[in-house]
């Protein structure tokens, strides 16, 4: 079956240390995003792709920074880890840039 | 700002019964609605949506209802069942992104 796992599931780092949390999906999804969930915030677009190579801002990129070198894949980066990072990541993907996302089952990251 | 809300944080219903949950929006420009469900510990998982085109959906238990002048959406679960409890989030959107309310916790009660 195809599926989107997250790794890893939960992470602890200290400021300004470098962080990636992986995402990979087997539906061949072109569409994938990230997303942060906050208490009284939902879900937060952070970043999204389109296909290979290409990356676009949401509302709350700054700090992030994603690539994408194949269908697969879109690994999160935080350059360096701030204690505003401390949230749930979610990693997305869909078929069509308005349909239905497929979610991950989440990374929870706190950084110190 | 934020464009998308949900003001009810938590729902108690008697199992059977039927759970109204609403979100209100403020951007006339969404064209396309989804409801999420959240269990604790896990992604999101897609319910159902309604485009712009239509003012009612319906698949199973589970109906939504958009009034685009109001710019208010429900989503109605009849009758409400224990495995219902989970956070429910809407998310309308345009273009190429969606917008997510702060969910709202539903309790269903045997």
């Amino acid at each position: 079956d195809a599926e989107i796992t997250q790794s890893p599931r939960h992470k602890i780092t200290e400021t300004g240390r470098q962080v990636t949390l992986a995402c990979h999906q087997t539906w061949n999804h072109n569409n994938m995003f990230w997303y942060r969930q906050d208490l009284g915030h939902g879900l937060r677009l952070i970043h999204y792709s389109y296909g290979v190579h290409d990356t676009n801002k949401g509302e709350v990129s700054d700090g992030y920074s994603v690539s994408r070198s194949n269908t697969e894949d879109l690994p999160l980066t935080l350059e360096s880890a701030a204690s505003s990072q401390t949230s749930v990541y979610f990693c997305a993907s869909s078929e069509s840039s308005l349909g239905a996302q497929y979610f991950g089952p989440g990374t929870r990251l706190l950084v110190l | 700002d934020q464009q998308v809300k949900q003001n009810s944080p938590s729902l108690s219903v008697q199992e059977g019964r039927i759970s109204i949950l609403n979100c209100d929006y403020t951007n006339s420009m969404f064209d396309y609605f989804l409801w999420y469900k959240k269990y604790p510990a896990e992604g999101p998982t897609f319910l159902i949506s309604i485009s712009s085109i239509k003012d009612k959906n319906e698949d199973g238990r589970f109906t939504v209802f958009l009034n685009k002048s109001a710019k208010h959406l429900s989503l109605h679960i009849v009758p409400s069942q224990p495995g219902d409890s989970a956070v429910y989030f809407c998310a309308p959107g345009a273009g190429n992104q969606f917008y997510f309310g702060t969910g709202t916790s539903l309790t269903v009660i045997p």
